[in-house]
Formats: structure tokens, sequence, C-alpha cells
């Protein structure tokens, strides 16, 4: 059975800093990863995909790698801001478009 | 484009009465409708993948005779919370894939419906 994990659960930094989420699957079968931003009582914002072929994926100041076969991916936030706080998530997409999600974790970037 | 909608945004309700949340593709044809629950501060968890005009696929544990779900048209699934109690009361979230994203993976989600059951 798949389980996702997302370290740190919650990061508190001051505005500016570059920051790293990590994310562990347990089963390297996949056939691609997300990251998705969740602002608090709403929906998902996607942010990035990463097909199980590729290694990384970038948009804007975002930055998300893949390692399938260790089970990991990273996001990676440059110069972060305070619009950045939000809930940060990582799914993988076993098959079927049905995603099996992380806990997330919940950042805080104060000015 | 791409967007996925859900009515209501939340909803209050007495324990016992059943409850429809509605999940619209406003411009786009749904291939497939997901719905998942998230308890505060923890993930979402898929509930149930439907297919316009098909049964409802239900993920081990979760009740489909609790959880109706129809997918009646390319646009529109509705989730049925039947005889709601306090412990279904959790933010429900469905997403959707079209035509031209199915095999890239790429899925719409909607904004959230908060149930909250007395």
């Amino acid at each position: 059975k798949q389980e996702v994990t997302q370290i740190p659960a919650a990061l508190s930094v001051p505005e500016g800093e570059n920051l790293v989420l990590n994310c562990s699957f347990t089963d390297s079968a996949i056939y691609n990863l997300q990251w998705f931003r969740q602002d608090p009582g709403k929906g998902l914002t996607s942010l990035l995909l990463i097909q199980s072929s590729q290694r990384e994926q970038t948009s804007g100041r975002l930055n998300a790698s893949l390692d399938k076969s260790s089970g990991r991916s990273t996001l990676y936030i440059a110069a972060s801001q305070p619009g950045d706080s939000a809930t940060y998530l990582c799914a993988v997409d076993g098959g079927y478009n049905k995603l099996i999600f992380g806990a997330g974790t919940r950042l805080a970037v104060h000015p | 484009g791409a967007v996925v909608s859900q009515h209501p945004s939340w909803v209050i309700c007495k324990s016992g009465t059943s409850v429809k949340i509605e999940c619209r593709s406003l411009d786009f044809q749904a291939t497939t409708m997901f719905w998942y629950r998230q308890f505060p501060k923890q993930s979402l968890m898929l509930m149930a993948t439907s297919n316009e005009g098909s049964k409802a696929t239900y993920e081990q544990g979760v009740e489909k005779d609790k959880f109706l779900i129809n997918h009646a048209s390319l646009t529109l699934s509705t989730l049925t919370v039947t005889s709601a109690h306090p412990e279904d009361s959790s933010f429900y979230i469905c997403s959707a894939s079209s035509f031209r994203t199915a095999n890239t993976g790429e899925l719409f989600f909607g904004e959230g419906s908060r149930l909250t059951v007395l």
C-alpha cells in the first residue's frame, strides 16, 4: 500500500529564505508526482507535475525534483515571500489519476 | 480554462438529514471525477472515482450506501451524504480530469465544500 510522508510538518521562516520541502513515498511504481498548494479552507492549486520519466520541473521560484528509485521528491522555493504562506501537499499517482496525498507541510513566511 | 466549481461551499445540517454536494466542470467535459474528504490538518483521502453514466468505484472502507455518488453528465457529479452524523463533518473536495489531460495526469480541483453536522 502506497504511503506518502512529508517533512517537516510545519515550517516558519523569515521572508527571503530559500526553502526545501520533502516528500517520500514507499512504492516507486508511480505515474507521476504532483505538488499542490492549499490555502486555509480552500481547494487545491496545482504547482508542479513531474512525470515518472522526468527528474524535475520548474515554475518561477519553484523547482521540484523527483528520484523515483529512492522514493523521494523535494520542492524548492526560492526567495520566499509572505504570500507563499500555505500548506503544501505532495501527491503520487499510482494509476488511473487516483492521487495519494501526504499530510502536507504548513509553511508560514513572516515579514 | 479548466475550472471546477463546487456547491455549496459550506453547509450546516442536523444529524439524520441528507446533504447533496455538486461538482461541475464549467468549461470542459470531465472524463472522470474524484471525491476526496479531508479532516482538519490531515491529508486528503480518496473516497471514490466516478465516470459518467456508470456506477462509482469506492475506495476500501468507504460506505457506498452512506456516500451516494451520481455522475449523470460529463460536467456534473454529485455526492450525497445520507443520514449525516457529526462524524461525517469534514471538508469534501472534488477533482476532474478532462479528455485532453487524461493521459498527462493533470487534474483540476474544486474549491471544496465544508460540511458541519450538528
